[in-house]
């Protein structure tokens, strides 16, 4: 069955940077766009980042546009988000989603989730 | 692009039905049939429910239905029940070719 399993969150300063890793299985990962989608302590969900199945396009909400950067390693089945210059209004779970597109749009698969904790 | 705007808050009793709102704009909800709607319990990750308007995915139960008119979705829960009781919401693809979250709302079975 898919199977998506975040890693990577913690606790770090402001200013520092982090590295989110989404593990994937269960299904052809290259086949897909994924997604990291954040949500903020008792707050709803946003979209962070997309990248193309193929590695081919990124984009990036304008909240973290220039300081994350989304990438994937279809060899290793993973997905990466390197988060910089961190601040206290990133602090959220950030979860990895498989998004299903073509003649649709949703995302039918999602992590369990990573906390990323920003405070000084 | 601003969050669709749901209720913060619906309620119903067991077996009672509850219909829960998601109003976009044209360029989003009004403009595609591209809705879906996730459940999400305390501390869980989001399940998809809905998608594209009404469509079912397979294990969800036939409770949940999806709709759409103009500008706004909708989520219907029929025969509500105890294990409903969690946060939904809604989404929709934008002409930015991204999604839309809603704020969220909070479903409580009394």
């Amino acid at each position: 069955q898919v199977q998506l399993v975040e890693s990577g969150g913690g606790v770090v300063q402001p200013g520092r940077s982090l590295r989110l890793s989404c593990a994937a299985s269960g299904f052809t990962f290259s086949s897909y766009d994924m997604y990291w989608v954040r949500q903020a302590p008792g707050k709803g969900l946003e979209w962070m980042s997309v990248i193309w199945y193929d590695g081919s396009n990124k984009f990036y909400a304008d909240s973290v546009k220039g300081r994350f950067t989304i990438s994937r390693d279809n060899s290793e089945n993973t997905l990466y988000l390197q988060m910089n210059s961190l601040r206290v209004e990133d602090t959220a779970v950030y979860y990895c989603a498989r998004l299903r597109t073509g003649t649709t749009f949703y995302f039918d698969n999602w992590g369990q989730g990573t906390l990323v904790t920003v405070s000084s | 692009q601003s969050a669709l705007t749901q209720p913060a808050s619906v309620s119903g009793s067991p077996g009672q039905s509850i219909i829960i709102s998601c109003t976009g704009t044209s360029s989003d909800v009004g403009g595609y049939d591209y809705v879906s709607w996730y459940q999400q319990h305390p501390g869980k990750a989001p399940k998809l429910m809905i998608y594209d308007v009404s469509n079912r995915p397979s294990g969800v139960s036939n409770r949940f239905s999806g709709s759409k008119s103009g500008n706004t979705a909708s989520l219907t829960i029929s025969g509500l029940q105890a294990e409903d009781e969690a946060d939904y919401y809604c989404s929709s693809y934008t002409s930015s070719s991204t999604p839309v979250f809603g704020g969220g709302t909070k479903v409580t079975v009394l």
